[in-house]
């Protein structure tokens, strides 16, 4: 099994200052015959269910702002926030799908 | 509008066995994989299983594998995972979400707003 390790655990950040979540797959994600990084990123805010915001490590939802953005390949990703909005405290999972399905630990991300 | 509601929850003992239905509307389900996912309040999110959009491949986690069945019936817009043998460990708010159409099996858009299973004596 996969297992995706996530960091920080909980991070505070002043409203339009830059947010940065890590995470790590214990081993690569990267599928060499298409060259696609299979890693997704979700959003859960208090008392809601999860949402989709980055799949193939780096491709937005339909609907997702543009501040959200992820980069990385084969075992290091991350999820940036250009400018952290209100809105955007909540929970955020790393999962990968190059075998069964694995999320990460979260990542809490609030206001400073 | 997309909608996935689940039924079915509540409390049963150890060993005992629960089955989760999901109703899905505003899309064409036949057409989608479905998947189950699971989270202990407070806790982080667990996938469960899958389900081909036609029945007929599925998938488990492994802490579930032998105990669990994912079944669907297209024709009444339901999903469902019938749990056996069920262990105190399975207590968790339990999501069914749609597969996304280019990663169907893997990638998950629409989540339902998710059903608390309790298992304890």
């Amino acid at each position: 099994d996969i297992v995706m390790t996530q960091s920080p655990d909980s991070l505070a950040v002043s409203l339009g200052e830059r947010a940065t979540i890590n995470c790590k797959s214990s081993q690569s994600v990267l599928y060499s015959s298409n060259s696609k990084n299979y890693l997704a990123w979700y959003q859960q805010k208090p008392g809601q269910s999860p949402r989709l915001l980055i799949y193939w490590a780096s491709t937005r939802e339909s609907g997702v702002p543009d501040r959200f953005s992820g980069s990385g390949s084969g075992t290091d990703f991350t999820l940036t926030i250009s400018s952290l909005q209100a809105e955007d405290v909540a929970v955020y999972y790393c999962q990968q799908y190059y075998t069964n399905p694995s999320f990460g630990q979260g990542t809490k991300l609030e206001i400073k | 509008e997309v909608q996935l509601v689940e039924s079915g929850g509540g409390l049963v003992q150890p060993g005992g066995s629960l089955r989760l239905s999901c109703a899905a509307s505003g899309f064409t389900f036949s057409s989608y994989w479905m998947h189950w996912v699971r989270q202990v309040p407070g806790k982080g999110l667990v996938w469960v299983s899958r389900i081909s959009n036609d029945g007929r491949t599925t998938g488990y986690a492994d802490s579930v594998k032998g105990r669990f069945t994912i079944s669907r019936d297209n024709a009444k817009n339901t999903l469902y995972l019938q749990m056996n043998s069920l262990r105190v460990e399975d207590t968790a708010v339990y999501y069914c979400a749609r597969g996304i159409v280019i990663i169907p099996a893997g990638v998950v858009d629409y989540w339902g707003q998710g059903i608390l299973v309790t298992v304890s004596s």
